[in-house]
């Protein structure tokens, strides 16, 4: 899984500011996910996008998180006006075509802890 | 609705035993289900998955048991490691859809 990149690994923001998490998938993955985890949780799915499109994003809450994996550039999951209930992990994962057979490889993560 | 059960939440063994990781599923749409070990402050990574055609799948000390007509999988460390403890957690994923759906995970010590 070192081969999905994330940025950065922690970050701590005030109650209100915005929080941008950025991933860059496996040399030839075209395929991103992002999942949450809180602390002594599972992985609840959020969003799924393939370059310039996001697929299924029946996991991400309707207001204030956002996601994009643009034609160039890592994919980006942005959280407006963070809460502390936003404190979470963040995994992107990535896979070479759609989940059909395919499994996922996960990054590091980032822990974004809101104050 | 949690589509997948994992249990236990948490257990401890002792090194060279046997550890055993169940989980149940409920949509028997599913067809992939592989397992992730998580250490402390890292990602998930693959560990070993199965397909429901086949009842049983060895890698090294990792084995899947999978019955297909329970509805239920398992995971078997054989000779377990303190290497091996982590958070191991089940997911199940239904063939061409993409959200893969992952148990509550558990929490694995071995004990020297």
């Amino acid at each position: 899984n070192a081969g999905v990149m994330q940025n950065p690994r922690h970050l701590v923001r005030r109650r209100g500011q915005e929080a941008r998490l950025r991933c860059s998938p496996m040399k030839g993955h075209s395929h991103v996910y992002w999942y949450r985890q809180l602390p002594e949780e599972g992985l609840k799915f959020m969003v799924y996008l393939q370059k310039e499109n996001i697929i299924d994003e029946s996991g991400m809450p309707k207001e204030r998180f956002s996601a994009e994996f643009p034609k160039e550039g890592p994919s980006i999951l942005r959280i407006q006006q963070v809460v502390r209930g936003d404190s979470a992990a963040y995994f992107c994962a990535s896979s070479t075509a759609g989940t059909g057979g395919n499994t996922i490889y996960f990054g590091e993560g980032s822990w974004l802890t809101v104050v | 609705q949690q589509q997948v059960k994992q249990s236990p939440q948490s257990l401890i063994v002792q090194k060279g035993g046997i550890s055993i990781i169940n989980c149940a599923y409920e949509n028997t749409a599913f067809d992939y289900f592989p397992w992730y070990q998580q250490f402390p402050g890292k990602g998930p990574a693959l560990l070993i998955a199965i397909r429901p055609d086949v009842s049983e799948k060895k890698e090294g000390r990792f084995t899947i048991s999978f019955n297909k007509s329970a509805k239920q999988f398992s995971l078997h460390i054989m000779d377990s490691q303190p290497g091996d403890s982590a958070t191991y957690f089940c997911a199940a994923l239904r063939y061409n859809f993409n959200k893969f759906y992952f148990g509550s995970g558990t929490k694995l010590n071995v004990k020297p």
